[in-house]
């Protein structure tokens, strides 16, 4: 079936390097693609969004492209610092209506934060 | 804290038990979710309910599990005759559906951990 995952399961960076993290969907039809941030013991933590007619968009210290022609997504964090390691994973799903998701996961990549 | 909270957050039970997992979210939220989660993956979707009724099963919710929201607030996921397979992390997550908040974003809990002996 459809599936969303990632290219590199483990990544490195020094306090203060800008992180990219990399995600590939595999579903054409997806239309609205979101990155979660997921810390030891705890849940999910929304960090940024996007639509499929957009192809970048930036938030607080990070930016989240999109290339729909390779069906890529790219999570990016600028000023890496220690308390962004964690585990992140993309997701994709509709947006159901009036609001709220029903999203699927990719299997997550985690970002270590070297000092 | 106002965010979803689960209970227990840890749960040991034997093999055939049956376990109830409960989960209160965010107080104006009408959407809520139940995902499950392993070690290493990410989560996936079981079911979700829009204030009481709840709109869709994902084929990983077998019959022995059932997942309620009688009031439209907080929600029990119950799992009968647990198996070994069932042990994960049972992640609850709410939303706010408005028209006028076109937003996907879930808000998700802490987690209630599961390990089936």
């Amino acid at each position: 079936g459809e599936s969303v995952g990632l290219h590199l399961p483990t990544l490195s960076v020094q306090e203060g390097d800008n992180s990219i993290i990399n995600c590939a969907y595999s579903n054409s039809a997806s239309d609205y693609f979101i990155w979660y941030k997921q810390e030891s013991g705890k849940g999910p933590q929304f960090i940024i969004d996007i639509r499929s007619n957009m192809d970048k968009r930036q938030g607080q210290r990070v930016t989240v492209l999109l290339n729909k022609t390779v069906k890529h997504l790219s999570l990016q964090i600028a000023a890496t610092q220690p308390g962004d390691s964690a585990v992140y994973f993309c997701a994709e799903g509709p947006i159901l209506t009036g609001g709220g998701n029903k999203l699927t996961f990719g299997t997550g990549t985690q970002l270590k934060v070297e000092l | 804290d106002t965010g979803v909270s689960q209970d227990p957050r840890h749960k040991i039970t034997k093999r055939g038990q049956n376990v109830t997992f409960r989960c209160d979210p965010i107080s104006e939220h009408n959407r809520l979710y139940w995902y499950r989660q392993t070690l290493g993956q990410g989560p996936e979707f079981l079911t979700y309910f829009q204030n009481e009724a709840q709109l869709e099963k994902s084929r990983l919710l077998s019959d022995r599990f059932s997942a309620e929201r009688p009031k439209g607030s907080f929600s029990t996921l119950e799992i009968q005759r647990t198996e070994q397979g069932d042990s994960a992390m049972y992640l609850c997550a709410s939303s706010l559906g408005r028209y006028s908040i076109p937003t996907g974003e879930l808000f998700f809990g802490e987690g209630s951990r599961l390990t089936v002996l």
